[in-house]
């Protein structure tokens, strides 16, 4: 069984510039959910995707969005990157919107 | 609104000691409630999960935690640490029918030699 995968680990981009994080969900599993981390807190709820469609959204402005594909992997897409999207951007996904979330590694954003 | 208070930011723990990690949520309705654990430049590994049921749930690697509804707590302890232990615990607390997970600001547990 696969776990959950992010690409890629790590990544730098400059404020302004848009950015698209990609995750693999765990075999089986239908929903995705996205968080930031910030150094030193705990991650923050995104939004969620199930079957495609966005299940629920966290205080994220409109430039954070996502997708769902058919075979359940996902994207999260930032624009106009500000320097306070610098963080670890965490995927994770389950069985269905409300069971247990297993994550992934994390990709790692810097904007400078 | 739920919300997730870890009151301790960092504990420092000899190895072989006992260890409890805290964690109170504050929700209207009914919860359920997880421990994550992060280590270093890593992502999050469940630790263990109550949804409900018993309130002693036990997880990975010998730790345990109790639900306490009328405490609103779910402290995590492991009766002797390893040096493999070192890492971020974060509590998560979790409403049924709602998509999204509310996490502490996380527990780092240092383990002293």
């Amino acid at each position: 069984e696969t776990g959950v995968t992010q690409s890629p680990t790590h990544l730098i981009k400059t404020r302004g510039q848009q950015v698209t994080l990609r995750c693999s969900s765990q075999s089986g599993h239908n929903t995705v959910s996205w968080y930031q981390q910030a150094l030193g807190q705990g991650p923050q709820f995104i939004f969620q995707y199930y079957r495609e469609e966005e299940n629920g959204r966290g205080n994220f402005p409109p430039r954070f969005s996502g997708l769902q594909f058919p075979n359940y992997s996902s994207e999260l897409n930032v624009n106009a990157l500000e320097l306070d999207d610098s963080a670890l951007y965490l995927c994770a996904s389950s069985l269905t919107q409300a069971d247990t979330q297993y994550f992934g590694p994390g990709t790692r954003l810097t904007v400078l | 609104a739920q919300s997730v208070t870890q009151l301790d930011s960092q504990v420092p723990v000899f190895e072989e000691a006992p260890v409890e990690l805290r964690c109170n949520y504050s929700s209207s309705v009914s919860v359920y409630l997880f421990w994550y654990v992060q280590y270093p430049n890593q992502g999050l590994q469940l630790l263990l999960k109550y949804l409900s049921g018993s309130t002693l749930v036990k997880g990975i690697n010998g730790f345990e935690a109790e639900f306490n509804k009328s405490q609103t707590s779910f402290h995590l302890r492991k009766p002797s640490v390893h040096i493999s232990d070192t890492a971020e615990y974060f509590c998560a607390v979790g409403i049924f029918g709602n998509e999204k997970l509310t996490f502490g600001t996380g527990t780092r547990l240092t383990i002293i030699p």
